[in-house]
């Protein structure tokens, strides 16, 4: 069980958009730890999306963006493209375990 | 740009060891933060444990505590996870990733398949 829950999947057609939340508790996300987001393409080593909630490493599109509110924290990503088939975490860190911490992951299928 | 390549797969037979190295390119390892992820096979990622070679010290998830040792070679600028006692569960994926502020991760390693087996 996963201490940052993100639903197990999310599925959308090309050239729409989608969200993908992730929500904590007051140990983590709601104790203003910043939240990440990476990618994980099939086979491969995950990749940094978005860091410190709302900013993207240079060469991540704009299509790719995170917020946060509370507890929680969401990724949205406009323009679905068929390369955006991955798996997608969240982490953040959590202050009553000290350690970092990861959603579950979220599957997105482009139909 | 910091790169980070680790070592090859390995096969162990339960209740022996594995140490696996993440050798940095591009960058001084010294100044950085490197941790350790594992990935399960179809499972998600679980944070092991960090070493800040600087310091010459390792923080370790409370699970894998009694059994993870990580370190740092500022000579060869490698980092190292060994995990003891293995079991049929440690079967996985491990990463070795930089550190950044505010606790991201970024580069990973390519990840490195252990594989527990009798």
């Amino acid at each position: 069980q996963s201490v940052l829950t993100q639903p197990p999947s999310v599925s959308g057609a090309p050239g729409q958009r989608i969200t993908i939340s992730c929500t904590g508790n007051n140990s983590n996300i709601g104790a203003n730890y910043d939240v990440h987001w990476y990618q994980q393409l099939p086979g491969t080593a995950p990749k940094l999306l978005i860091y410190d909630n709302t900013k993207r490493p240079s060469g991540v599109p704009d299509r790719f963006s995170g917020s946060k509110s509370g507890a929680s924290a969401s990724l949205a990503i406009t323009g679905l493209q068929a390369d955006d088939e991955a798996d997608y975490y969240c982490q953040s860190y959590d202050n009553s375990l000290n350690i970092c911490v990861f959603g579950g992951g979220t599957k997105l299928t482009v139909l | 740009q910091v790169q980070l390549e680790q070592s090859g797969a390995e096969v162990k037979k339960p209740g022996s060891s594995v140490k696996v190295s993440c050798k940095a390119s591009g960058g001084s390892l010294s100044f950085n933060t490197i941790s350790w992820v594992r990935q399960v096979p179809g499972q998600g990622l679980e944070w092991m444990g960090r070493t800040i070679p600087i310091l010459g010290i390792g923080f370790y998830a409370q699970k894998f505590q009694a059994r993870v040792t990580i370190t740092a070679d500022k000579s060869t600028n490698t980092a190292y996870l060994e995990l003891s006692s293995l079991r049929f569960e440690d079967t996985a994926v491990y990463y070795c990733a930089r550190e950044r502020a505010q606790v991201s991760f970024d580069p990973w390693g390519q990840g490195t398949l252990v594989t527990v087996s009798s």
